[in-house]
């Protein structure tokens, strides 16, 4: 597996409960980000991490969003009392240093009832 | 605040043809530009990279160009085939900021046999 990969593949969840989505980097990059994307639009930058510390988290959109990388490898982003507006697709990308190529996962499809 | 348009947001062509997708953005002051390739359902695949100081990549058929100073980049595909078709998203990191991408919304590209 030299890709990045992302667990789990769907996510249905109920309103208000919490989730957790998982980000596997490749091997040795030390940049990882978090985007999400809605129908028919772009990806929309979430959080970035340089190593274990975020180094801008200006894109998550509440205080409901949070993510880790505790030992700079893979990193979980946690979305606490979900609202049927965060239901949308998660892709988790890594570069080898800031400012160099990002490659993306699959993502993961979140559906909140 | 960077945005970033592609146009169009749709084209169908015929197999064989050569065509043109068109990218642009409002600040140039941006590090360099990505091309990504998205199947339906699926993460982005990176496609070409372009440092703000090269004006162009080769990757096969594709061939990416960038024009900083007018704000504007092309993905050319050469002799297209029903494979090519995709949503291709073009996104840009801006210098001075974060190492986040800034995307289109992407053209939907179909290529008919």
């Amino acid at each position: 597996g030299a890709g990045v990969s992302q667990t789990p593949s769907n996510k249905v969840t109920e309103k208000g409960k919490y989730v957790e989505l998982r980000c596997d980097p490749i091997s040795g990059h030390t940049a990882l980000y978090w985007y999400r994307q809605s129908l028919g639009q772009g990806p929309e930058f979430l959080i970035y991490f340089q190593g274990t510390g975020a180094a801008d988290d200006s894109g998550l959109p509440n205080d409901r969003f949070f993510a880790v990388r505790p030992e700079g490898s893979v990193s979980t982003l946690k979305i606490q009392r979900t609202e049927r507006g965060d239901s949308a697709v998660y892709l988790c990308a890594s570069s080898l240093n800031a400012v160099s190529a990002q490659y993306f996962g699959p993502g993961t499809r979140l559906l909140v009832l | 605040k960077q945005e970033v348009t592609q146009i169009p947001a749709a084209l169908s062509v015929p197999e064989g043809e050569n065509l043109v997708l068109n990218c642009s953005f409002t600040d140039s002051a941006i590090y360099n530009l990505q091309w990504f390739r998205q199947d339906p359902g699926k993460g982005l695949t990176s496609l070409l990279l372009i440092q703000s100081s090269q004006r162009e990549q080769t990757s096969g058929r594709l061939n990416a160009s960038l024009d900083k100073s007018s704000g504007r980049s092309t993905l050319y595909i050469a002799a297209s085939q029903p494979g090519d078709s995709a949503t291709y998203l073009c996104a840009v990191i801006l210098q001075g900021g974060s190492e986040k991408l800034v995307f289109g919304k992407g053209t939907k590209l179909t290529v008919n046999p």
